[in-house]
């Protein structure tokens, strides 16, 4: 079965800082990958995703991502992170093309200091 | 598009009491909706799959007479929380996905339901 592992629980940036929350995953085979972001009380919002082709990534809100296999990695990016970044940040992978069904990781909690 | 309802976004009731959440796709049809659990400062759990038209599955653990999952139409699942007690509070967020090809394997997600049970 595969799993996602996000080794970072809790990560504090100053804002205009550059931001890397790490994703691994574990997998046989080339997975469907997600970057979710929750606010408190919110559901999640789909940030990016990977199929296939170009391992780099773009995102909504200036976040990218890029895939790699070597790694089993799918690391989350972004130049410079706003006040408004804060909140919580899943990753997500899928193998299942019929199912849709994802497995989640614990979660990183982004804090951005002023 | 792609937007995914639910209701209602709070719930309070009283133990012993069943509480029904909805989830609608509201722009497109969801083949399937996802039903998921999610504790403060944890992750997402799976609690079940469920397919228009058929039986939910349901994950390792999660007592199917105890969290009933309906899909009756394409735009419209419901989770029964049934004889509700303080533990079942909680965050539930759903989900519905759609096969296509462009698609395939997205999940849009709910903004997520959160129940007291007192």
């Amino acid at each position: 079965a595969q799993s996602v592992t996000q080794p970072d629980i809790h990560i504090t940036v100053s804002e205009g800082a550059s931001l890397e929350l790490r994703c691994n995953y574990s997998y046989g085979a080339t997975p469907y990958l997600f970057w979710y972001v929750q606010s408190p009380g919110q559901g999640l919002q789909l940030l990016l995703k990977y199929f296939s082709g170009d391992t780099l990534v773009q995102g909504i809100k200036g976040f990218e991502a890029e895939f790699k296999r070597s790694q089993s990695s799918f690391n989350l990016r972004k130049p410079s992170v706003h006040w408004s970044d804060a909140a919580e940040y899943f990753c997500a992978v899928a193998v299942n093309t019929n199912a849709g069904k994802s497995t989640f990781g614990d979660g990183t909690t982004l804090t951005v200091k002023p | 598009g792609a937007v995914v309802s639910q209701h209602p976004s709070r719930v309070i009731c009283k133990s012993g009491t069943s509480v029904k959440i909805e989830c609608r796709s509201l722009d497109f049809q969801a083949t399937t909706m996802f039903w998921y659990r999610q504790f403060p400062k944890q992750s997402l759990m799976l609690m079940a799959t469920s397919n228009e038209g058929s039986k939910a599955t349901y994950e390792q653990g999660v007592e199917k007479d105890k969290f009933l999952i309906n899909h009756a139409s394409l735009t419209l699942s419901t989770l029964t929380v049934t004889s509700a007690h303080p533990e079942d509070s909680s965050f539930y967020i759903c989900s519905a996905s759609t096969l296509g090809a462009r698609t395939y394997n997205e999940q849009f997600f709910g903004p997520g339901t959160r129940l007291t049970v007192l």
